[in-house]
């Protein structure tokens, strides 16, 4: 069956310009997570979604980071007036609900900025 | 000190060899933990999930000791595939995902 999908594969954008994340999670998956990961780091958890509940946005870096998921499926993550340290792959992962289930990653988006 | 900490390697085996991976987490309320692996510029892949009891999946065995707050990932009869680097990961509070920052691992012909 069809994986955790995310588009851009890549993004190149200059400094204070912003930027919009997606991510398709695997059907029947209520739980989604966004996660960082810069040159050489380990993922940073961002957000989290369960089913149609409130998210949990304590990982988020700054208030110019937002996310928001429709209809319990697709999520965006958006980043606004963008800074050279966004620099990063934007993971996105699902699972079947939450805790002990694994979690399924997408390819993530390469974000560039100039 | 981070909440998860993983000795960072590289550890350079030849192959054939057992090799073992070590991880430390912080925080006792810790509830599910797993170990995936990462290649170069590549996602995340789950390779185990990691139960007190130990459990084993071909040539991977992965162990838990809540007690001393330890994971271990035991890889035996290492293969030029397994190179990647390893991650070690924590969930608590029902979702709060912490990722250790990885040990690399080369296996050479």
């Amino acid at each position: 069956g069809a994986g955790v999908s995310q588009s851009p594969s890549n993004k190149v954008t200059e400094k204070g310009k912003d930027v919009e994340l997606r991510c398709d999670p695997i059907s029947g998956h209520t739980a989604l997570y966004w996660y960082r990961q810069s040159l050489g780091q380990g993922l940073e958890f961002l957000i989290y979604f369960q089913g149609n509940s409130a998210p949990d946005k304590s990982g988020l870096p700054s208030d110019r980071f937002s996310a928001e998921r429709t209809g319990g499926s697709v999520s965006t993550l958006t980043i606004q007036r963008t800074q050279q340290e966004d620099s990063a792959v934007y993971l996105c992962a699902s699972s079947l609900g939450a805790g002990n289930q694994p979690q399924h990653f997408g390819d993530g988006t390469r974000l560039s900025i100039l | 000190r981070k909440e998860v900490e993983q000795d960072p390697g590289p550890f350079n085996v030849p192959e054939g060899a057992t090799v073992a991976f070590n991880c430390t987490y912080s925080n006792s309320a810790s509830q599910s933990f797993f170990w995936y692996r990462q290649d170069c510029r590549k996602e995340p892949k789950l390779l185990m999930s990691v139960y007190s009891s130990g459990n084993e999946d071909g040539r991977f065995t992965a162990q838990l000791n809540r007690a001393s707050q330890y994971i271990s990932l035991l890889i035996r009869d290492s293969k030029l595939s397994d190179s990647a680097t390893y991650l070690c990961v924590v969930i608590r509070g029902g979702f709060k995902t912490i990722f250790g920052a990885g040990t690399r691992l080369f296996v050479k012909a």
